[in-house]
Parts: structure tokens; sequence; C-alpha cells
């Protein structure tokens, strides 16, 4: 199974500064299609996880612009670029290069 | 807009079975795979089980395999999750979740529904 590292494993924030987690995969997950399976998910407290970017940068249907992906190959880094308070939570990296479908740990996001 | 209900969540005694299910709306429900994720309480997320969209391909996480099954009704735009010989290990909110791409990760996510293995 690919595992899936995040770190920090929490963060502190003021409100309007950035934020940035980094995702490491323990193996590529460059697929020989091109297309690179690393996804990131926002869980709020009290709710069911939700999709904020998929093939490493690509915003899903909602999601503000502040949010951003990039990376390749194993190293990924999803970046805030002025945290507002709606964005606490719980993210997670995820990979779908293969099954299983694995997840990192998660990294809070607080505000402070 | 896509809408995910999960039902069938209790508390259930070790080594007894329960059924989840998952109502799916506001997309066309055959035409997608579906997943089932799960959270035990205070931990990240662990993906169980997807089945395809035409109900030909399944695949189970290995701490799952032989004692779930995954299953869908089209005709009732609904997916389920028959867990057998539950585990206190088991104990978590199951999530369900339509497949992005053929099955590579989860675009929309219900709500929820929890399930207690304990005696």
């Amino acid at each position: 199974d690919i595992v899936m590292t995040q770190t920090p494993l929490s963060l502190s924030v003021t409100p309007g500064q950035p934020a940035s987690i980094s995702c490491k995969s323990s193996q590529s997950l460059l697929h020989s299609d091109g297309k690179t399976y690393l996804y990131w998910y926002l869980q709020k407290p009290g709710q069911s996880p939700q999709l904020l970017i998929y093939e490493v940068s690509s915003r899903f249907s909602g999601v503000p612009d502040r949010f951003s992906g990039s990376g390749s190959g194993t190293d990924f880094t999803l970046k805030i670029s002025r945290v507002e308070a709606e964005d606490v939570g719980v993210y997670y990296c995820s990979q779908g290069i293969q099954l299983p479908l694995t997840f990192g740990g998660g990294t809070k996001v607080e505000i402070k | 807009q896509v809408q995910l209900v999960e039902s069938g969540g209790g508390v259930v005694q070790p080594g007894r079975s329960l059924r989840l299910s998952c109502a799916a709306s506001g997309f066309t429900f055959s035409n997608y795979g579906m997943h089932w994720v799960r959270q035990a309480p205070g931990k990240g997320l662990e993906w169980v089980a997807v089945l395809w969209y035409d109900g030909t391909t399944e695949y189970y996480a290995d701490s799952v395999k032989g004692r779930f099954t995954i299953s869908r009704d089209s005709s009732k735009n609904t997916l389920y999750l028959q867990m057998n010989s539950l585990r206190a290990e088991d104990t978590a909110v199951y999530y369900c979740a339509r497949t992005g791409g053929v099955w590579n990760y989860c675009d929309y996510w219900g709500q929820g529904t929890l399930v207690t293995v304990s005696s």
C-alpha cells in the first residue's frame, strides 16, 4: 500500500496569513497516462470530508481560489494564500493511483 | 445537487451483522462508481471498498475482505454495505462517496452513519 505522510500535524494561523501543508507519498503518483493522482480533502468540524483539489492542482467546483495545490512525483503541497475562519478543520491528502486508496494522517488547521 | 444519505448504522454486538444503505440523488447513479470510507472515532480516513458503476467490479481493503460486501441497486439509486462478523475495530462513521474518475477519488460524500460494535 502507498503510505501518505503529511506535515505538520497541526497549524495555528492568523486570519489573512498564508498556510502550507506538505504531503509525501511512498511511491510516485505519476501514472503512465500523464496524470498525477494526488488529491486534497478538508473535513470541517462536525462535517464529512469535502474534495478541494484533484490531480495535484485542479480546484474542485466551488472551491475558492485562495486554495492551490502543487508538486510532482512524491512531494506535494497545499497552500492557502489568506486563511479565513471558515478554513478551519482537518486537511487530508490522498492518492488514487492504486487501490487501496490511502490517506495521509491529516493536518489540523486552527485560527489564532 | 448531488446528495448522498447513509442509513443503517447503530450498536451491534461483535460477530453480528449489519447492512448500511446510501441513497443517492441529484445525478445519474448508474453512471458512477461508489466508495465506502470509514473514520474511527478521533481518527483519520480509511478506505473500505469500491464498486464500479456497472456493478461488475469490486475491491476491498484487506481489513474487511471476506467479511464486507459492497453492492448496488440502480433501480433504487442505492448503494449497500453488508457487514458480517463485525469486530470492535470496525467501530467508525461510515461514509459513502461518489467516485471521481473511474475509481481514483471521492468527489461527493454523504454525512455518514455511525456503527458501534460493542457487547
